[in-house]
Parts: C-alpha cells; sequence; structure tokens
C-alpha cells in the first residue's frame, strides 16, 4: 500500500540555523500538507499547497518558513532560522482530488532546536 | 467555526471490554469527519471517515463510529479491546473552503490503555 514518506526521522539544530524537512507524498495525489505537534498539544494545520503553490497557510506560518516541491516528488518544508518554539513534530500529508480530499500522514520528523 | 472536543483525554479498558471514545463537534455546516491513530512513534493513521453517505461508519481493526447530528457526537467504538489497540486517537473536522485544498482541525486526543 502506497505510503507518505519523511525524512529524516529525527532532527537536532541550533537555533538560527536553516533546515529542511523533506516528504514524499504518495504518487498520484495532488494536494500537499505540513502540520505540526509541540510536545503535549494539538495537531496544528501550518500550510496545503497544490498547483506549485501555497493554497492556504496558518498565522504558524510566517516569512520564516517556506514550502516548495523541487522535482515533481519531494516536498520540502523549510525553516529558515530556527527558534527554540520551533521544536515539533512535524507531520506531512497528501490528499487525492475530489469531495472528500481524505489526508494521508507520513511518520513525521521530530526537529529539536537547542 | 468548525471545532471538535475530545471530552476524555486518557481511557483505560481491559482486554476484550468494549471501548468508546468520545468527540463532539461544532460546524457551521455538514461536517467532514474522521478518526486518526497514533501508535507509539508512528504516524498518524486513517482509521475511519465520515461522508454523509451513512451515519455509522466503519472503520480499520474492527472500529466503527457514529455522527448523531442531534448530539453533535462522533464517537468512536469497538467491541472489544485487544492490546495492539492501545495507542492515541485523534477526532478531526475537515474544513474547506471550496478550494483545491482542505485542512484538517484535531482535538486533543484520547490515549487509550489497554490492560491485560
Amino acid at each position: 500500500e502506497p505510503e507518505v514518506t519523511q525524512t529524516p526521522s529525527h532532527q537536532v539544530t541550533q537555533m538560527g540555523q536553516e533546515v529542511i524537512l523533506r516528504c514524499v507524498p504518495i504518487s498520484n495525489h495532488l494536494y500537499f500538507y505540513w502540520y505540526r505537534q509541540i510536545l503535549g498539544q494539538k495537531v496544528e494545520f501550518l500550510v496545503s499547497f497544490y498547483n506549485n503553490e501555497i493554497s492556504e497557510k496558518s498565522e504558524i506560518f510566517d516569512d520564516q518558513f517556506s514550502v516548495e516541491r523541487p522535482d515533481g516528488s519531494n516536498f520540502t518544508l523549510k525553516i529558515r532560522s530556527t527558534k527554540l518554539e520551533d521544536s515539533a513534530m512535524y507531520f506531512c500529508a497528501s490528499s487525492t482530488p475530489g469531495g472528500l480530499k481524505t489526508q494521508y500522514f507520513g511518520p513525521g520528523t521530530r526537529l529539536l532546536v537547542l | 467555526a468548525q471545532s471538535v472536543t475530545q471530552l476524555d483525554s486518557h481511557v483505560s479498558v481491559s482486554e476484550g471490554t468494549p471501548v468508546l471514545l468520545r468527540c463532539n463537534y461544532s460546524s457551521s455546516y455538514s461536517p467532514s469527519l474522521f478518526w486518526y491513530v497514533q501508535h507509539p512513534n508512528k504516524g498518524l493513521q486513517l482509521l475511519l471517515k465520515y461522508t454523509s453517505a451513512a451515519t455509522l461508519v466503519k472503520g480499520i481493526n474492527g472500529f466503527e463510529a457514529e455522527f448523531k447530528k442531534s448530539e453533535t457526537s462522533f464517537h468512536l467504538t469497538k467491541p472489544s479491546a485487544h492490546m495492539s489497540d492501545a495507542a492515541e486517537y485523534f477526532c478531526v473536522v475537515s474544513v474547506d473552503y471550496g478550494g483545491a485544498t482542505n485542512k484538517l482541525i484535531f482535538g486533543t486526543g484520547t490515549l487509550l490503555a489497554v490492560q491485560p
């Protein structure tokens, strides 16, 4: 069964450093998403992406964040200058066209900013 | 605005006994609702989804959920718990403004413990 994959599974970085989180969505899916879950808190929507542009973004998704689909298979989330409060589990998801747009999630990348 | 409330942060059951995980939703229109499960150190797996085609929805691993509009509830049940059901369960509502994408609003999660 096709799955969403994410790399790395864990990332430790210093505050102020740039990180890139990578995702490979399910191959026939057209819509892509990033969510995050800070330890002990809810899973929160960050951004959705379709047709090579951002479809919707939350207030969390400020200028420090960017997304792109560089090569037709990977979908990346970049954090330009990480802060301590960016420490979280980051989930990528993808969905097919259609009414319900059911989202399928990857296993997550745990980011720790020191 | 759409939201979901999971009424229990922790539920503990004995193996072989029924499971009930409670969820209430708030939505200004007919919602799309989901239950996802997260096993330790794993990703979010879709258990089941409500599409408005039927109020009783069957999912994987013997779970089902019933949509009750009058009670604004979407509780998750399973007749007989198994040790492998121990995980965190999320009730989720989809927000769709009619554009290309939607976004999911998650509940706070219910941690299910299954005792032998």
